[in-house]
């Protein structure tokens, strides 16, 4: 059975940083594109990032850019979150997912449909 | 930025089929995927594809892609679908992102 387990959230201050982690089992993280989802709270689903196998692909939504960095460990079966500059918006359950099929155009390959979702971690904010 | 559009609630009996809308410039030329979160719970895939079913889905869901809308559908809607439900697509048209739609509350009434 595959398993995603997010960690690291917690309470901020606007202006801090925190890195979220993504545990893997069940599955090779090495055969899979990753990437992080946000859902603040009562809201929809934002996409916060993605990284493919080889972390040769990486893409950020653009509220984040430049503020966050994805990464991943295939040997550690596990995925990452840095995030900086943190700003009151940014507070949401942040999940992590696998994408099993990419999609490759050109040079560029993305995932696909987010296959597996962890149970998220909340970040919030302190004043 | 691309942007998917659905309604915010559908409402239907048990037994009735539900259907899903979202609406997108060109969508039908994207590969519409949908998900379904229950209250406090983690989305879960439930068509992949724009028409695919991830195994353990049941029969009951599916999916159609077309010009600028793309549907889910639930036959024989049950008490247990009551829930979110979001599209999402890749947009490559400048950088590339992924984007879900706003998210349709689903009512068994």
């Amino acid at each position: 059975e595959v398993q995603l387990l997010e960690l690291g959230g917690g309470l901020v201050k606007p202006g801090g940083s925190l890195r979220l982690s993504c545990a893997a089992s069940g599955l090779s993280l090495s055969d899979y594109s990753m990437s992080w989802v946000r859902q603040a709270p009562g809201k929809g689903l934002e996409w916060v990032s993605s990284i493919d196998s080889g972390s040769s692909h990486i893409f950020y939504a653009v509220s984040v850019k430049g503020r966050f960095t994805i990464s991943r460990d295939n040997a550690k079966n596990s995925l990452y979150l840095h995030m900086d500059s943190l700003r009151a918006e940014d507070t949401a359950v942040y999940f992590c997912a696998s994408s099993r099929r990419i999609y490759c155009s050109g040079t560029t390959c993305l995932p696909m449909e987010f296959d597996h979702w962890g149970q998220g971690t909340l970040v919030t904010f302190s004043s | 930025s691309y942007v998917l559009t659905q309604p915010p609630s559908v409402s239907v009996a048990p037994g009735q089929t539900a259907r899903i809308t979202c609406g997108g410039d060109n969508v039908g030329s994207k590969s519409v995927h949908w998900y379904q979160q229950k209250p406090g719970q983690a989305p879960v895939l439930v068509v992949y594809g724009d028409s695919d079913r991830p195994s353990g889905v049941p029969v009951r869901f599916s999916g159609s892609n077309s010009a600028n809308t793309a549907t889910l559908t639930i036959s024989r809607v049950e008490a247990g679908d009551e829930a979110d439900y979001y599209c999402q697509v890749w947009d490559s048209s400048s950088d590339h992102q992924a984007v879900f739609g706003g998210g349709t509350k689903l009512t068994v009434l």
